[in-house]
């Protein structure tokens, strides 16, 4: 059972355009989402992340928003560019049992 | 520095046999998580140690283990190796346990192929 799903494997973006990427749970019960970014060969390095008592948390190009009732989150990146190429990854956790859950992944290619 | 160091990268095996996979955490770090990424599936947690102790387990087979010792460093196991365990196998460190807050680091995975 995937809690943390993100359904779209791949997103294609022209440089200096808005990337959104998006995810989905369906626990509940998770109370801290986080984004994170992996280029090949490299391990997961931390982007950004929301609690869920905000709605949305902005660092720089990067913002992310937190929809509670959706049980839905989305990164979005703006301008997009070439080195923000890479599969990024939401994860989510909670208070309780403090397991990180992570998605698929979706491969972003920003195109110059 | 140093960042999460993981021995070895690369590691080819044959089914049946078994490995062990090392990790070392950023000096100060005491809490330290395995993952395996395997495509389409993410990554999925296998478990969680903190000061030697296991604090959180994945849904994974028993031929899965790992230990933590009192320096941080952390090693994992998995016996009578199947094709399936083939993936990249990564290793994270926090300053506490993982939850809200806390920032995992991830090294840069030791890649096993199981022939």
């Amino acid at each position: 059972d995937q809690q943390v799903k993100q359904n779209s494997p791949s997103l294609s973006v022209q440089e200096g355009r808005i990337s959104i990427l998006n995810c989905d749970y369906t626990n509940s019960m998770f109370d801290y989402f986080l984004w994170y970014k992996k280029y090949p060969a490299e391990g997961p390095t931390f982007l950004i992340s929301i609690s869920s008592i905000k709605d949305k948390n902005e660092d720089g190009r990067f913002t992310v928003f937190l929809n509670k009732s959706a049980k839905h989150l989305s990164l979005h990146i703006v301008p997009s560019q070439p080195g923000d190429s890479a599969v990024y990854f939401c994860a989510a956790t909670d208070s309780g049992t403090y397991k990180y859950i992570f998605g698929t992944g979706t491969r972003l290619k920003v195109l110059a | 520095k140093a960042g999460v160091t993981q021995t070895p990268r690369y590691l080819i095996k044959t089914r049946g046999q078994q490995v062990t996979l090392s990790c070392s955490p950023i000096s100060g770090h005491r809490s330290v998580s395995w993952y395996q990424q395997t495509p389409g599936q993410g990554l999925q947690f296998l478990f969680e140690y903190f000061s030697e102790t296991q604090r959180n387990k994945g849904n994974f087979p028993g031929r899965f283990s790992g230990r933590q010792f009192s320096n941080s460093r952390s090693e994992m196991n998995v016996s009578t190796l199947e094709l399936g365990d083939s993936a990249l196998y990564l290793c994270a460190s926090s300053l506490s346990p993982s939850g809200g807050g806390n920032e995992q680091f991830f090294g840069p995975g030791t890649r096993l192929t199981v022939l």
